[in-house]
Formats: C-alpha cells, sequence, structure tokens
C-alpha cells in the first residue's frame, strides 16, 4: 500500500462544475497536508495546505481533512479550462517536519 | 513571495559526463531538497539538507551526490551522468511548505 495515494483518475468535469479530489495517507501521526497544482512541463504550485480538521476555504478551493478517517480531499468549485493540470497530495508522514511524502497526482481535465 | 531558482531549463549532457545542478533560494529556508519527476513514477526524493554541510539520502541517492556550502544554495551532481537519468530535476526549499524551483529538464545522450 502506497503511504500517500490518490485516485488515480484521469478526471474530467465539464465547466462550472465541482472537482473533488481525494488523498488518503497512512500514518495518523501525520499533521500538516498540502495540494498543489501542476501544469504540464511546470514544477507543482502550492495552492493549499491544511493542518486542522474540518475545512479551510480560499476562493474557489476548499481543503476538506478528516484526520480519524486518514483522509484529505480538495473541491475546486465552478471549474474552469485554467484549472486542468495535475494536483499533488503532500503530507508530513509520521510527523517529520522536514520531509513531505506525495501522491502519484490526480489530472483533471476542465471541458469547455 | 519566495523564490527559488535553478540554474538552468534545459540541459543536454553526454554519458559519463558530470553534471552540475544548481538552486539558490532567498527566504532563509532551513531545508533544502532534490526531486525527479519521470511519467508514471511521480516525485522521488533524491536528496535534502536540513543545515549548510548537512545533507540526508532520499529514496534514490544511487549516482548522485549533493553540496550545501551556503544556507541558500543546494547543488546536485551527477557524477557520470547516464542515460537512465534523463529525468526533470526539481528543487524545492521549506519552512513547513515546500516551494519548488521551474525544474531543469536534463537529457543525457
Amino acid at each position: 500500500q502506497k503511504e500517500v495515494e490518490q485516485n488515480s483518475g484521469p478526471l474530467s468535469v465539464p465547466e462550472g462544475a465541482i472537482a473533488s479530489l481525494n488523498c488518503t495517507y497512512s500514518d495518523r501521526g501525520s499533521q500538516s497536508f498540502f495540494w498543489y497544482r501542476q501544469y504540464s512541463g511546470k514544477s507543482p504550485e502550492l495552492i493549499m495546505f491544511i493542518y486542522s480538521n474540518g475545512d479551510k476555504e480560499d476562493g474557489r478551493f476548499t481543503a476538506q481533512l478528516n484526520k480519524a478517517s486518514q483522509y484529505v480531499s480538495l473541491l475546486i468549485r465552478d471549474s474552469q479550462p485554467s484549472d486542468s493540470a495535475t494536483y499533488l497530495c503532500a503530507v508530513d508522514l509520521y510527523g517529520s517536519a522536514r520531509q513531505l511524502t506525495f501522491g502519484s497526482g490526480t489530472q483533471l481535465t476542465v471541458l469547455p | 513571495d519566495v523564490k527559488v531558482t535553478q540554474s538552468s531549463r534545459y540541459l543536454v549532457k553526454r554519458t559519463g559526463e558530470k553534471v552540475f545542478l544548481e538552486c539558490v533560494q532567498d527566504m532563509d529556508h532551513e531545508n533544502m531538497f532534490w526531486y525527479r519527476q519521470d511519467p508514471g513514477l511521480g516525485l522521488r526524493l533524491i536528496y535534502f539538507s536540513y543545515d549548510v554541510k548537512m545533507k540526508e539520502k532520499g529514496d534514490i541517492p544511487e549516482g548522485y551526490s549533493v553540496s550545501r556550502e551556503k544556507k541558500e544554495r543546494f547543488s546536485l551532481i551527477l557524477e557520470s551522468a547516464s542515460t537512465n537519468q534523463t529525468s526533470m530535476y526539481l528543487c524545492a526549499s521549506s519552512f513547513g511548505e515546500q516551494y519548488f524551483g521551474p525544474g531543469t529538464r536534463l537529457t543525457v545522450t
């Protein structure tokens, strides 16, 4: 079992819909959770981080964390074609303050 | 804004050459990282450093070494480049969340 696992995708949604990206992780001691967006040929860009259970909203993005279920998700409301990218989940497994473990990513396509 | 820069965006080297990839960050971060990213394999950690002159192996250190003489600069060295080291190389720095440089696409022929 991978330590940070994302739904395999690719995921396609119509423009204006809600895109839901999911991530599970293996260690209950993890404290910090991050979502990165990576356009084709570019480097990952941090879009959100969350440390506490519940929801955190930033514009059209909402990160949701459930530590009991070891689950973190990213919702993108009113999806736009410019949101088409690969989304990487990253977790500080075992509470490491120094290292992040990345999932393999979910490719999202928003159809005009 | 955090800025992480890498010395080259594209690099072509021959098998057996010694290759230096440099990374500089301007936020006084203690932690710096080198990853490679290949299709289907995701991000793989090569080496990281949490202080000047300190280094730790990541998941795939074989064939690579690193140098950190100054806090802002972290170099990745391919002692004798091989074709299986053709990849996208990404540097990151962090104090919690990681920020990535633009990447170097290295081709070894």
